[in-house]
């Protein structure tokens, strides 16, 4: 099964609302990483948290990670039309020289109504 | 910045002709990723290399499908023949993870909607 599971599949929220996408892995991890994906195009990278890394804030996004509890949300407050896409987590067992390699999850759908 | 280019962006093409997809990445990167993306299978890696070898082509689905990277700036992936089940969007990403600290961060182009009839 994926190594990164999405909850919820699709969420639907007014603009100005905060919205909140949980990630869960079964494998211990190097890193988590979460990408952003407009319809009919490529991912683009959103931000990194490290395994020794709890929270993380970027702009309107904040990341946490729990290791014991092997899972991850991300939100993004203060949400604004633009932000419909469909989120994916991505998990990083190790350093790409190491064999380490991005699992993608199967991705949250979000849609933000103005 | 250019970003990974890859053409073409559309392929339509009959059940068993062969079937060539291409990638440009991003200048200095030392990692290239093939990725296919389904909406039954979701986002799945194919094969990588570093500084032009194959890394890990484990995801490649059969043999019909192979990678090639004959230079830093340019790398194909060939699906010879093609079936429909191999329909699907098909991205290339490149990644720096040389030099000091390892970075993760992968880049990704617009992807090639590949379908095969």
């Amino acid at each position: 099964s994926q190594q990164g599971e999405e909850d919820p599949q699709a969420l639907s929220i007014q603009e100005g609302e905060n919205a909140t996408m949980n990630c869960s892995y079964k494998t211990s991890i190097n890193n988590l990483q979460w990408y952003r994906q407009n319809s009919g195009r490529g991912l683009v990278h959103l931000i990194l948290i490290r395994s020794n890394e709890r929270e993380k804030h970027s702009g309107r996004l904040r990341v946490t990670l729990d290791t014991s509890k092997k899972s991850s949300s991300l939100l993004i407050t203060a949400s604004r039309a633009a932000d419909t896409a469909s989120y994916f987590c991505a998990t990083c067992l190790g350093p790409y020289n190491q064999g380490g390699k991005l699992i993608f999850g199967q991705g949250t759908e979000l849609s933000v109504k103005p | 910045d250019a970003g990974v280019i890859q053409s073409p962006r559309h392929e339509v093409t009959e059940m068993g002709q062969e079937v060539t997809l291409r990638c440009k990445p991003i200048s200095g990167h030392d990692y290239l990723f093939w990725y296919r993306q389904t909406m039954m299978r979701g986002l799945e890696l194919l094969i990588y290399f570093n500084n032009n070898v194959p890394i890990d082509d484990s995801g490649m689905p059969e043999d019909r499908f192979s990678a090639k990277m004959p230079n830093a700036s340019f790398s194909t992936l060939k699906i010879q023949p093609s079936e429909p089940r191999d329909s699907a969007v098909y991205f290339c990403a490149s990644s720096l993870a040389k030099s000091g600290r390892a970075k993760y961060e992968q880049f990704f182009g617009p992807g090639t909607r590949l379908t095969v009839l």
